[in-house]
């Protein structure tokens, strides 16, 4: 079935620092790709997708690009600030069940001033 | 705020009972997506509801039920508790029956079963 691997975490960064995140994925079509971001107490939201594959998602200074030969969307960020402190989350959407997304175990991230 | 309300935020119960949790859709969605998020499965989906028929299942336990009300608001039934079936519990909606421009999630139901 389809699967989603991210990079373990925690991860804790310097503020201004680059940050990565990998994510890879296994998935028996071409599926849609996404990184949902959970904040402290609150619900996740879609932070950036990506339908096929060698497009680019971007948000809020955050890009992943969906790159098919390597099955992986890794989330980067030039500059990060502390209010990116959160749970980031990697999920693909199979073409072949569209109703639901499967999600990666999820990466917490820290950033210290 | 999302726009997709969950209710009760927290729930404390015992093992054996049986709670009910609420969502609220977004104003126009009509797919309403329960999803389970615990430590040792991370998130897993568990039903879909679109306009009131259910319409895909996931990992979702016999124990557990739901349904969508003809105002689209849906209920997640859970019973004979179990101290495993703590967790967080997020519903998600979106305006189509499939999600593949992402979804708007809630803030979730933490349960608590002692």
């Amino acid at each position: 079935g389809d699967s989603v691997t991210q990079m373990e975490g925690p991860v804790t960064l310097s503020e201004e620092a680059f940050l990565t995140i990998n994510c890879t994925y296994t998935a028996t079509g071409y599926p849609s790709l996404f990184w949902y971001v959970q904040y402290p107490g609150e619900g996740l939201q879609l932070l950036l997708k990506a339908t096929k594959a060698d497009d680019k998602g971007s948000n809020k200074g955050f890009e992943a690009t969906y790159r098919k030969e390597t099955t992986s969307f890794h989330l980067e960020k030039g500059s990060v600030q502390v209010s990116d402190s959160a749970v980031y989350f990697c999920a693909l959407s199979d073409p072949g069940d569209l109703e639901k997304l499967t999600f990666g175990t999820g990466t917490r991230l820290t950033i210290i001033p | 705020d999302s726009g997709v309300t969950q209710t009760p935020k927290h729930l404390i119960t015992a093992t054996g009972q049986r709670v009910t949790l609420r969502c609220s859709p977004r104003s126009g969605d009509l797919s309403v997506y329960w999803y389970q998020q615990s430590l040792d499965q991370g998130l897993q989906f568990l039903i879909q509801y679109y306009n009131g028929e259910e319409r895909a299942k996931g990992n979702i336990l016999e124990r557990f039920s739901a349904q969508q009300f003809p105002d689209l608001h849906s209920e997640l039934n859970l019973s004979s508790l179990e101290l495993g079936d703590s967790a967080l519990y997020f519903c998600a909606s979106s305006v189509g029956w499939h999600q593949n421009y992402g979804y708007t999630f809630g803030s979730g139901t933490r349960l608590t079963v002692v």
